[in-house]
């Protein structure tokens, strides 16, 4: 079965500082992968997905599937960057749709 | 354009009880879903439906039926509610594989 593991629950780092989400993901088939933010007070939304291999408020994300990995980064936080983070996994045979435990990221002034 | 939209947006039910959350999409959307979101456990898939006239189990269908009534809804319905199932429901929509999902607003629900 597909899993989508994110190790850490919370994450607080200060402006300025890299930060890193992880993402660890187990699936038999070849992956599809997506990051999704939640804002305080806001619905659930699209952050980036590795097929597009792009930038999104100055993340990226690459996916090393050697292991197994589509961890999220950012060079420089930014205090709006603070949310929950979520890595999901989509199979390749269907449309279900999972996602991991999420990542509470704090980004202190 | 309303988007995705989900009715309740809170309810408190007692132990035994049942309800139905309902969801409605105006997006011309072929796969729907319904996600609990547990602290620490992040959101889990409790039944997906990729086009009308289909559904399937996610991770965590036990006490939970689904229907997907047109095109347009997807409701979810605890037939006995218990305080386990005390969560936060989120209902999603999709186009097609791999595009972007779209979520409502929530229902938080509570059972006492």
């Amino acid at each position: 079965a597909q899993r989508v593991t994110q190790p850490e629950k919370l994450l607080s780092v200060f402006k300025g500082a890299p930060v890193e989400l992880k993402c660890n993901y187990s699936y038999s088939g070849s992956p599809e992968l997506f990051w999704y933010v939640q804002y305080s007070r806001q619905r659930l939304q699209l952050l980036l997905r590795h097929i597009s291999r792009e930038s999104i408020k100055g993340f990226t994300a690459d996916l090393n599937k050697g292991e197994t990995s589509f961890h999220l980064k950012k060079p420089f936080a930014q205090e709006e960057d603070s949310a929950m983070y979520y890595c999901a996994l989509e199979e390749t045979s269907g449309s279900r749709l999972t996602f991991g435990e999420g990542t509470q990221l704090t980004v202190n002034p | 354009n309303a988007g995705v939209t989900q009715t309740p947006k809170f309810q408190v039910l007692k132990t035994g009880q049942s309800m139905t959350l309902q969801c409605a999409q105006d997006m011309n959307h072929n796969s729907m879903y319904w996600y609990r979101q547990d602290p620490g456990m992040g959101l889990r898939l409790i039944y997906y439906s990729a086009s009308e006239g289909t559904t399937d189990k996610g991770e965590v269908p036990n006490g939970y039926n689904v229907s997907r009534l047109n095109k347009r809804e997807f409701s979810l319905r605890l037939e006995s509610a218990a305080p386990s199932q005390t969560s936060v429901y989120f209902c999603a929509t999709r186009s097609v594989v791999n595009t972007e999902a779209f979520f409502g607003q929530g229902t938080r629900l509570t059972v006492v």
